[in-house]
């Protein structure tokens, strides 16, 4: 059964670069039939989509943060990676590292547990 | 992009019928049949239990089913249970290579 796990800081200084890493056990990440990727919820809101990864590299992101962030994949050790840089108390939220099924609306299949990073100086 | 438009709230008793809205615009909900609805309990990561408006993944109960008309897609819970109250969120991919999420909508049962 394939797992996700996120790992990083749950603390970082505002200005500074949120770094983020997702370890995909249990399967290969070089998944014809999955997209990887990254959605957060501020506490008490509704989810938000950041971006998507395939195994051989398109990227796909959320126009509101594309400035910002970068999702990168590293097939040799199946896992995928988040940067959001220029982070501010807005980026404050719980971050959860995803496995989208490659059909049309790319549906969310496989959850990590999520991991809370507080932007504060 | 805007968020997708869901009521905030809707209620019903056990064994009742409740739908919840999802409304977008043809750049998304009434441009293509890729909606996705999930379901979320506290303190626990969403679970998708319709795919592509109408697709149910194993494991999730026939009471819950998708459509969609024009730019409002739905989701409709039959025969409600007490497991079911929860959070519900919308998404929709785009015509622009992203994905989408409403709101998200709180269900009570009575």
């Amino acid at each position: 059964q394939v797992q996700l796990q996120e790992s990083g800081p749950g603390l970082v200084k505002p200005s500074e670069t949120l770094s983020l890493t997702c370890t995909v056990s249990g399967g290969p990440i070089r998944s014809s039939s999955h997209y990887w990727g990254w959605i957060r919820q501020p506490p008490g809101k509704g989810p938000e989509w950041i971006g998507n990864i395939y195994h051989s590299g398109p990227t796909y992101y959320n126009p509101s943060l594309k400035s910002r962030v970068t999702v990168s994949v590293d097939t040799s050790t199946n896992q995928f990676s988040l940067k959001m840089y220029s982070v501010s108390a807005r980026d404050t939220a719980i971050y959860y590292c995803a496995r989208h099924i490659h059909t049309g609306s790319w549906p969310v299949d496989n959850w990590g547990q999520g991991i809370l990073v507080t932007v504060s100086s | 992009q805007s968020a997708l438009t869901q009521p905030a709230s809707v209620s019903g008793s056990p064994g009742q019928s409740i739908t919840i809205s999802c409304t977008g615009s043809s750049r998304d909900v009434g441009g293509y049949k890729y909606v996705a609805w999930y379901q979320q309990h506290p303190g626990k990561a969403p679970k998708v239990v319709i795919f592509d408006v109408s697709e149910r993944p194993s494991g999730v109960p026939d009471r819950f089913s998708g459509s969609k008309s024009g730019n409002v897609a739905s989701l409709t819970i039959s025969g409600l249970q007490a497991e079911d109250e929860a959070d519900y969120y919308c998404s929709s991919y785009t015509s622009i290579n992203t994905l989408l999420f409403g709101g998200g909508t709180k269900l009570t049962v009575l």
